[in-house]
């Protein structure tokens, strides 16, 4: 198994600044993800950090706004850049080890944009 | 692409009741199906996964769930819940193994009652 650390675990921002979330996981791992978790609604898939290169983005999620990095197999950051109320969410970051079909989760950084 | 779809949005139930959360998934490959539960101001935390082989799975807090390939669901079932059960329940499914990119449902929330 992988336990995963996020910080901060909240913050409340103003709009236009920007954010940089860190995960850490405490072994190894080949995969690292992060998600967002808008209020009331389900986890959607930002990217995929990649080890020493750029992130793979999903559909409707631009390295300009969330750019990534993962500069080790243990840590990654994730930033929100130039914040609006829409960006209110909970960031998740998730990490796969080996071939176990199984994803772990950090607790999450529940973010408020005023 | 795949796609989730968990039905029900929110299940109330009484203490020592049995339960059962809807998930229905769709995809033209063989997929790979997993329950994750979030506690209230919580990661997510796995309960079970399909990867092969039977089709009914045993997960922690003795939740079960059967994968149903004809009818292409793969519903949670518990005999007898708890308090302790109160939580948002999400249903995901992948079509890799290796690499691990789920997509998942808009969630389930179990609230138990005495």
């Amino acid at each position: 198994s992988a336990v995963i650390s996020q910080k901060p675990s909240r913050d409340i921002c103003q709009r236009g600044t920007s954010l940089t979330i860190q995960c850490q996981v405490d072994s190894q791992v080949t995969m690292m993800f992060w998600y967002r978790q808008q209020p009331g609604q389900s986890l959607t898939l930002i990217a995929t950090a990649n080890q020493g290169s750029e992130a793979t983005y999903e559909s409707g999620f631009v390295i300009d706004k969330f750019p990534i990095s993962r500069p080790n197999l243990t840590f990654s950051t994730l930033t929100v850049s130039n914040m609006s109320p829409e960006d209110s969410s909970i960031y998740l970051c998730s990490a796969q080890g080996h071939n176990t079909g199984e994803l772990f989760f950090g607790e999450g950084s529940r973010l408020t944009v005023l | 692409a795949q796609s989730v779809t968990q039905l029900d949005s929110q299940v109330p139930v009484f203490e020592e009741a049995p339960v059962e959360l809807r998930c229905n998934y769709s995809s033209s490959v063989s997929v790979y199906l997993f329950w994750y539960v979030q506690y209230p101001n919580q990661g997510l935390q796995l309960l079970l996964k399909y990867l092969s082989g039977s089709t009914l799975v045993k997960g922690i807090n003795g939740f079960e769930a059967e994968f149903n390939k004809s009818q292409t669901s793969f519903h949670l079932r518990k005999p007898s819940v708890h308090i302790s059960d109160t939580a948002e329940y999400f249903c995901a499914v992948s079509d890799h193994l290796g690499f691990q990119k789920l997509v998942f449902g808009t969630g389930t929330r179990l609230l138990v009652s005495p």
